[in-house]
């Protein structure tokens, strides 16, 4: 069974830094999908950034990219110029194939601290 | 605007009772999904469904009913089977293009005494 793990349950930075969220999974399958997903103190969930697990090269979304080693079964989320707007919880989250079914990690809580 | 409404925000039941949660996309998505919230568990898959009349059990489902009788809707009943049923429940729902894009309802707390 595949498993998402985030070992850091909280975290907090200083506005304006670069923060790094940890998230490492459990596979035997070869394709597949991983995310990061943030969920603000309003509770809306919102996909943040997505990795195919076929595509080499690192996923960016503006000030959000990631760290993908898939011998290392490693995602991390990097967050650059960081913003108080950025503070969520946020999930990483493993799809195997074209399976709808996603898993979730227990989450991430970010301060940002003006 | 094109999204995924859950109503009501909060919604409060006696023990004993079974309560409908309402889920509802203008996305025209296929697939729909409800997970259940607790504090440090992140978010466990309750049911899923792919495409109209047809639904899967996700990881949780016991005390749990759904239908989808329409695209658009995807209710959740929480049984009195349901042994710990107080939580924040999430809708979402996907199109099949684009893999894993699931787009999230606002949710409902749950509370029952």
């Amino acid at each position: 069974a595949q498993t998402v793990t985030q070992s850091q349950p909280e975290m907090s930075v200083q506005e304006a830094e670069t923060v790094t969220l940890s998230c490492t999974y459990d596979t035997s399958e070869n394709n597949y999908y991983l995310f990061w997903y943030k969920q603000p103190p309003s509770r809306q969930m919102i996909l943040v950034i997505r990795q195919e697990a076929y595509k080499q090269q690192n996923a960016t979304e503006n000030r959000f990219s990631v760290n993908f080693q898939k011998a290392a079964k490693s995602f991390s989320l990097k967050i650059s110029d960081s913003q108080l707007g950025d503070t969520a919880m946020y999930f990483c989250a493993f799809m195997k194939g074209r399976d709808d079914k996603i898993i979730f990690g227990k989450g991430t809580r970010l301060h940002i601290l003006p | 605007d094109g999204g995924i409404t859950q109503s009501p925000k909060y919604l409060f039941r006696k023990e004993g009772q079974n309560v409908t949660l309402s889920c509802e996309q203008n996305l025209n998505h296929d697939a729909m999904y409800w997970y259940r919230q607790d504090p440090g568990q992140g978010l466990r898959l309750i049911y899923y469904s792919q495409i109209v009349n047809d639904f899967q059990k996700g990881d949780i489902a016991e005390g749990y009913s759904v239908s989808r009788e329409k695209k658009e809707s995807f209710p959740l009943t929480v049984t009195s089977a349901q042994k710990n049923p107080t939580a924040f429940y999430l809708c979402a729902s996907s199109i099949s293009r684009k893999v894993g894009e699931q787009y999230f309802g606002p949710g409902t707390r749950l509370t029952v005494t």
